[in-house]
C-alpha cells in the first residue's frame, strides 16, 4: 500500500538550531510532495510544494525542501529555527495515477523550539 | 476570499447521538476532502468528492459514517449513532482542478467529542 513516513513523531530544538524532518514514500511513479504546517490551535497550512523541476523547492518561513526521487524522500530543512515555528508538520504525497488528488499524508512531526 | 468554512467549530455530544459537520469549500473549487485528525492515527482521509459525486469512500471507518454534497457549495459529514472513539478533529478541505495545481485549502476543523 501506499505510505508516507515521517521519522520523527517529536523533536525539540533550540532557537537557531538547524532543522530537518525526514520523510520518505512508497510509491514509485509520479507524485507531487507537499509539506503542510499546522500551527498550535489553526488548520494546516501549505509550506511549500514540489511539482517538478529544480528539486530544491522553497517555501515561506525560510523553509526548503529536496526531492531526491533515487531515494523517494523530500526531506524539510531549515537553518535557524525560531520560537514561532513551533508546530506539526505534514508531509503529504499525491500519486498522479489517482489524479492527484488522493492525498497520502504522513502521521506529522512536532515540532517545540525552546526560547 | 472566506477560505473553507467548517461548522460547528466545537461540538460536544453523548454517544448514541447524531452529530452533523458541515463544510463549505472555497468557491470555484471542485473538489473536497474529509479528513479525521486523532493523536493515534493522524490524519486519515475519509472521502472525497469531485463535482459533487463521491469518488473514493474508502477511508470511512464503518457504515454509521456518511457524506453528501448536494450542491457545489455545501457538504455534510453524519456519524450515527456517534461513539466515544470518534471524537477526533474533522477537517474539511477544497481543492482546485485547474492544472496540476492540488494544493489543498483546508478549513478550521470541527473538535468533536462523544461522551
Amino acid at each position: 500500500a501506499q505510505s508516507v513516513s515521517q521519522h520523527n513523531h517529536h523533536v525539540i530544538l533550540s532557537e537557531a538550531a538547524s532543522l530537518e524532518l525526514g520523510c520518505n514514500y512508497s510509491y514509485g511513479g509520479t507524485v507531487n510532495l507537499f509539506w503542510y504546517v499546522q500551527y498550535p490551535g489553526q488548520h494546516l497550512q501549505l509550506l511549500l510544494k514540489y511539482f517538478s523541476g529544480d528539486p530544491l523547492v522553497k517555501g515561506i518561513k525560510g523553509f526548503e525542501a529536496e526531492f531526491i526521487k533515487s531515494k523517494f524522500s523530500f526531506n524539510l530543512r531549515k537553518p535557524s529555527v525560531q520560537w514561532s515555528d513551533t508546530a506539526e508538520y505534514f508531509c503529504a504525497v499525491n500519486p498522479l495515477n489517482t489524479g492527484g488528488f488522493k492525498t497520502i499524508f504522513g502521521a506529522g512531526t512536532r515540532l517545540f523550539v525552546k526560547a | 476570499d472566506a477560505g473553507v468554512i467548517q461548522s460547528p467549530r466545537h461540538e460536544v455530544t453523548e454517544m448514541g447521538q447524531e452529530v452533523t459537520l458541515r463544510c463549505k469549500p472555497i468557491s470555484g473549487h471542485d473538489y473536497l476532502f474529509w479528513y479525521r485528525q486523532t493523536m493515534m492515527r493522524g490524519l486519515e482521509l475519509l472521502i472525497y468528492f469531485n463535482n459533487n459525486v463521491p469518488i473514493d469512500d474508502s477511508g470511512m471507518p464503518e457504515d454509521r459514517f456518511s457524506a453528501k454534497m448536494p450542491n457545489a457549495s455545501f457538504s455534510t459529514l453524519k456519524i450515527q449513532p456517534s461513539e466515544p472513539r470518534d471524537s477526533a478533529v474533522y477537517f474539511c478541505a477544497s481543492s482546485s482542478s485547474g492544472g496540476f495545481n492540488n494544493e489543498q485549502f483546508f478549513g478550521p476543523g470541527t473538535r468533536l467529542t462523544v461522551l
